[in-house]
């Protein structure tokens, strides 16, 4: 059974420029969540999917950042003109019931 | 809303001690409880969780955490901790109520450092 997969695991990018994570959940996980951890702290939620469908999105998520799944499988997570403040572990969760189940992570830094 | 506190940021402890990692949380509604570990530079990986049934919950790795619903605490204890348990750990808990968020809060982390 093939876990949670995330890429690229780590990307160094200059303030300004975009940048694109890719999320592929555990096969047949309807849900997908994405995360974002900074140094010291617990995760916190960004947005989740049922299927293709973009059911909830932090205040977080500010209009900087977009999520998509648009055929209900793998996922991405753009932040556009990036800040130092978006340095971060980027972490994607899958689900079929209750549990969540999290891949390696994406770590940004922004330079 | 949920909030998570775990209210030691670090444990020290010495090999084969036991060891307790204490959280409470707090909830307008029922909730779902999970402990999550997280080695240097990985993701999470889920422990043990909590949703209804017996209090006493059995995880990987020896760990084991009680649910406490007038104390509000989800704990997590190991009789006999290994140096290979030295990570961070995680209490989260997820509201449930029809049409309520599926997200899962955080507390801040415990870092057990396990020494020989």
């Amino acid at each position: 059974d093939t876990g949670v997969s995330q890429n690229p695991r780590h990307k160094i990018t200059k303030r300004g420029q975009n940048v694109t994570f890719r999320c592929d959940p555990i096969s047949e996980h309807n849900r997908l969540y994405w995360y974002r951890q900074t140094l010291g702290q617990g995760p916190e939620f960004l947005t989740y999917f049922q299927n293709e469908a973009q059911l909830e999105k932090s205040r977080l998520l500010s209009d900087r950042f977009s999520a998509e799944r648009p055929k209900g499988s793998f996922s991405t997570l753009e932040i556009q003109r990036t800040e130092q403040g978006d340095s971060a572990m980027y972490l994607c969760a899958s689900s079929l019931g209750v549990g969540q189940y999290f891949g390696p992570g994406t770590r940004l830094t922004v330079t | 809303a949920q909030s998570v506190t775990q209210l030691d940021s670090q444990v020290p402890v010495f090999e084969e001690a036991p060891v307790e990692l204490r959280c409470n949380y707090s909830s307008s509604v029922s909730v779902y409880l999970f402990w999550y570990v997280q080695y240097p530079n990985q993701g999470l990986q889920l422990l043990l969780k909590y949703l209804s049934g017996s209090t006493l919950v059995k995880g990987i790795n020896g760990f084991e955490a009680e649910f406490n619903k007038s104390q509000t605490s989800f704990h997590l204890r190991k009789p006999s901790v290994h140096i290979s348990d030295t990570a961070e750990y995680f209490c989260a808990v997820r509201g449930f109520s029809s049409g309520g968020s599926e997200k899962l809060v955080f507390g801040k982390g415990t870092k057990l450092t396990v020494n020989p």
